[in-house]
């Protein structure tokens, strides 16, 4: 079991509330990675880091930021929340490197629902 | 055009059949290429890297073909658990941009 944990791992708020979903892992991982998904539709990437004080945006526009102040943490923040952002969010993480220490370890995701 | 795109599927198969994926690339820089298994509503895990020599774990082999950009996964005895969305991944060095890209995965679908 990979070692990478999300909270909450769901959450139903509503509209114009801040909010922040966190991610940890601890396999000391340089690379962390933010991914979007609806439901029965492909992942989009929407940040990731390559390591502390490193964010970058990914593939797909996303009002969220994110954080690296801790090589362990990688936090997600809505500054405020809408509908259009209802989705589930997968953190995961990786060694830098090549062949199979480029594996993803994700964690088990926030379901997100903005009302 | 999609940098990986994959049969739409669903696939909708008995138990014991042998069931082959597919998946084509666009940009001949990339250098890894995994299949990852979705569970519903779960998060995606590894199941395999992919080489060029070809590669087997028990009932799943993988090939890697770089002059046609392609990939494939076949999958013998299928089980009922078997049944997923396996996503083809390729990593693409350098650049801007995260370095996995993912295709938009295949439904399996196994039944008794």
């Amino acid at each position: 079991e990979a070692d990478i944990y999300q909270t909450p791992r769901y959450l139903v708020i509503g509209t114009g509330k801040k909010i922040t979903l966190e991610c940890s892992q601890t396999m000391g991982h340089d690379k962390m990675y933010w991914y979007q998904q609806d439901p029965g539709m492909e992942l989009h990437l929407i940040h990731y880091s390559y390591g502390v004080n490193s964010t970058e945006k990914g593939d797909l526009s996303s009002e969220s930021t994110v954080s690296r102040i801790r090589t362990e943490h990688f936090p997600l923040t809505l500054e405020s929340a809408r509908p259009s952002h209802t989705s589930q969010y997968l953190c995961a993480s990786s060694d830098l490197g090549t062949g199979r220490r480029n594996e993803q370890f994700f964690g088990p995701g926030t379901r997100l629902t903005v009302l | 055009r999609k940098e990986v795109e994959q049969d739409p599927g669903p696939f909708n198969v008995p138990e014991g059949a042998t069931v082959a994926f597919n998946c084509t690339y666009s940009n001949s820089a990339s250098q890894s290429f995994f299949w990852y298994r979705q569970d519903c509503r779960k998060e995606p895990k590894l199941l395999m890297s992919v080489y060029s020599s070809g590669n087997e774990d028990g009932r799943f082999t993988a090939q890697l073909n770089r002059a046609s950009q392609y990939i494939s996964l076949l999958i013998r005895d299928s089980k009922l658990s078997d049944s997923a969305t396996y996503l083809c991944v390729v990593i693409r060095y350098g650049g801007s941009q995260g370095n996995l890209i993912f295709g938009k995965g295949t439904k399996l679908s196994v039944k008794p």
